[in-house]
């Protein structure tokens, strides 16, 4: 149980492109995801969290016009990277959570981003 | 000084050996505790998920808390190659915000 499904696993594209990433909760229903990013050597760093139907809530840093993030529904969360430049590329993974604040989050597979 | 500090590793030991992971953390409002093992090219999968003080036993692994030294660890008893791989602490400040607070995390290698 609690699989969380991240798509597209590897995105390579010019910069300027947008690039949207889906995240699904396959057998639970997601209240809150999350969208965390990791640089090489580093540590996996939250960006934003975002509750189904409502906007989502950007870490200090983070440009919220830059990383565009819709949780339209209880399965579903996406994230948009809205003209993408090489010190974009990362790797952007996604968590769920369906139980209450605290709880235990569940992670897709991460999807790594290559902007040239 | 980093939340939450983590060796990197690599840590090596010979297979069926009792390994020991640890993360020290700084914030003291910190209350929920997540062990995740993390396989190359895959997600963390969750492992261990805690709330209080002192251990919590899971099969071969045990979670352990010492919220006055700010202190978690995880043992892995009778050690596997199949847990070769990268070890992450995870903590919940809570307080409504529970966006997880990630060591570096330690890669483990079991040599068979």
């Amino acid at each position: 149980g609690a699989v969380v499904s991240q798509h597209p696993s590897r995105v390579i594209c010019k910069s300027g492109t947008s690039v949207k990433i889906e995240c699904r909760s396959l057998d639970f229903q997601a209240t809150t995801m999350f969208w965390y990013r990791q640089f090489p050597k580093q540590s996996l760093m939250l960006m934003a969290t975002s509750n189904e139907g409502s906007k989502a809530t950007y870490e200090q840093g983070v440009e919220k016009d830059k990383f565009l993030i819709n949780h339209a529904s209880l399965t579903l969360s996406t994230l948009t990277v809205t003209s993408a430049h090489p010190e974009d590329s990362s790797f952007y993974i996604c968590s769920a959570r369906g139980g209450p604040v605290g709880g235990p989050q569940h992670f897709g597979d991460g999807t790594r981003l290559s902007i040239l | 000084q980093k939340e939450v500090e983590q060796d990197p590793g690599p840590l090596s030991v010979p297979e069926g050996a009792i390994v020991s992971l640890n993360c020290t953390y700084s914030n003291s409002a910190f209350q929920y505790f997540m062990w995740y093992r993390q396989y190359s090219r895959k997600g963390p999968e969750l492992l261990m998920y805690t709330y209080s003080s002192g251990n919590k036993e899971d099969g071969r692994f045990t979670a352990q808390v010492d919220k006055s030294s700010k202190y978690i660890s995880l043992f892995i008893r009778d050690s596997q190659p199949s847990d070769s791989a990268t070890y992450l602490c995870a903590i919940i400040s809570g307080g409504g915000a529970d966006g997880l607070t990630f060591g570096k995390g330690t890669h483990l290698i079991i040599q068979p």
